[in-house]
């Protein structure tokens, strides 16, 4: 099956710590992209990327990083840094680089402080 | 700073009546409009795209868009419980970065 596969479901981080979430596409999309959803709302753009080793900040990069070897591969790494880690991470992606281009999402990881 | 806005609700409709999603947006450059569906838990699902001025149609749903007033909307017609969910609307230009959202409306259809 064609998807996006966000991993694991749930992640626990404890103080100091970097964790890693993952983000896989087999659907041969250029785009991929990771937002952060907090409770009651909208979603907010940490990273984006539109091609293989190439990747740009979004709205609140500060605390996170990401890499871009593989097409099909999305990375986003929370830092110690980020000092308000809980939230829903989302990642999607979207066929092309073109505006009118959908994004679809994964299943999402739950992180949460310890 | 780009700005999406939404009523967040609850707003609460009979079963088989139209409901009706508002959102106003605040970047003029603003060229693509999107609608989501999020159920409780789980990840947003794309229910329509639209583009131009006007309406657009897909089964149940029509997209309304209206670029001058900076307005797009999402109505639903014959509602169904199933369609209980907080429906999220996002913008963007014409680039290839993120989408910009709103927080969202949380949508309750009554039995």
């Amino acid at each position: 099956d064609g998807g996006i596969t966000q991993s694991p479901k749930y992640l626990f981080r404890k103080e100091g710590q970097n964790v890693t979430l993952s983000c896989e596409q087999n659907l041969n999309h250029d785009a991929m992209y990771w937002y952060r959803q907090d409770p009651g709302q909208g979603l907010r753009l940490i990273y984006y990327s539109q091609i293989v080793n190439d990747f740009q900040k979004g709205d609140i990069a500060e605390g996170y990083s990401v890499s871009r070897e593989k097409k099909e591969s999305f990375p986003l790494t929370v830092t110690s840094a980020q000092k308000n880690p809980t939230a829903f991470y989302l990642c999607a992606s979207s066929p092309g680089t073109g505006g009118f281009q959908p994004q679809h999402f994964g299943d999402g990881t739950r992180l949460s402080i310890l | 700073q780009k700005e999406v806005e939404q009523n967040s609700g609850p707003l609460s409709v009979p079963e088989g009546a139209i409901a009706s999603l508002n959102c106003t947006y605040s970047d003029r450059v603003s060229q693509y409009f999107f609608w989501y569906r999020q159920y409780s838990g789980k990840s947003p699902e794309l229910i329509m795209s639209i583009y131009s001025n006007g309406d657009k149609e897909d089964g149940r749903f029509t997209a309304q868009l209206n670029k001058a007033s900076q307005y797009v909307s999402l109505l639903i017609r014959d509602s169904q419980p199933s369609d209980s969910a907080t429906y999220l609307c996002a913008v963007r230009g014409g680039g290839a970065d993120g989408l910009t959202f709103g927080k969202g409306t949380h949508l309750i259809i009554q039995p």
